[in-house]
């Protein structure tokens, strides 16, 4: 079982839904990742959040400290938005961020 | 563009043989973080370095190595490779000492162990 976990692991939706991609972790963090990785490889931080939520034009990133939950909402969805979006923690006194396997979203026009 | 650059983006060797990885951090950045991305394991901690010194080590093997230089770039070093060393290897710069700080990543590179 992998210490991060994210669901669902693949997704596909049609342009203009609302995405929420889910990611829990087991322990304690100092901080939480929302990256993003394009079909050509190349990752993209979105968000760094260690409470509360953050926005960043249709991208929204909320977390839940007491819950160790975290999710990430795409609202009116668009095709560019296809990519795999990945959560990563940081663990309280550890030195070593810990990723998810990654959530694969594709939207069809 | 983040600002972190990689070189090569793309590597081709056999078994056995050695292979380094460079990095560039963004302007300004004094920390380097080494990532390595394989199908089977997906994203993986290596190494972070921290104004030329070691800060954290994660799964890194013994048959690699990593340096931080004085001009802050870093090289990742990969010794007697093995077909399940294929992978891509990012690296990743921020301002900051603390890894709870915000990171960028580089383009990668992809390296394939035939």
């Amino acid at each position: 079982k992998n210490e991060v976990e994210q669901s669902p692991q693949n997704l596909t939706a049609q342009e203009g839904e609302f995405i929420t991609i889910n990611c829990s972790y087991s322990v304690g963090i100092s901080a939480l990742h929302w990256l993003q990785q394009h079909p050509g490889g190349g990752i993209v931080s979105l968000f760094m959040l260690s409470s509360g939520k953050k926005k960043h034009g249709r991208l929204i990133a909320t977390i839940n400290i007491q819950e160790k939950h975290s999710s990430l909402h795409i609202t009116a969805s668009h095709p560019r938005d296809s990519a795999v979006y990945i959560c990563a923690v940081r663990y309280q006194g550890a030195q070593k961020l810990v990723f998810g396997q990654g959530t694969r979203l594709t939207i069809n026009p | 563009d983040s600002g972190v650059t990689q070189t090569p983006k793309h590597l081709i060797t056999a078994t056995g043989q050695r292979v380094t990885l460079r990095c560039s951090p963004r302007s300004g950045d004094l920390s380097v973080y080494w990532y390595q991305q394989s199908l089977d394991q997906g994203l993986q901690f290596l190494i972070q370095y921290y104004n030329g010194e070691e800060r954290a080590k994660g799964n890194i093997l013994e048959r690699f190595s990593a340096q931080q230089f004085p001009d802050l770039h870093s090289e990742l070093n990969l010794s007697s490779l093995e077909l399940g060393d294929s992978a891509l290897y990012f690296c990743a710069s921020s301002g900051q000492q603390n890894r709870a700080a915000e990171q960028f990543f580089g383009p990668g590179t992809r390296l394939t162990v035939l």
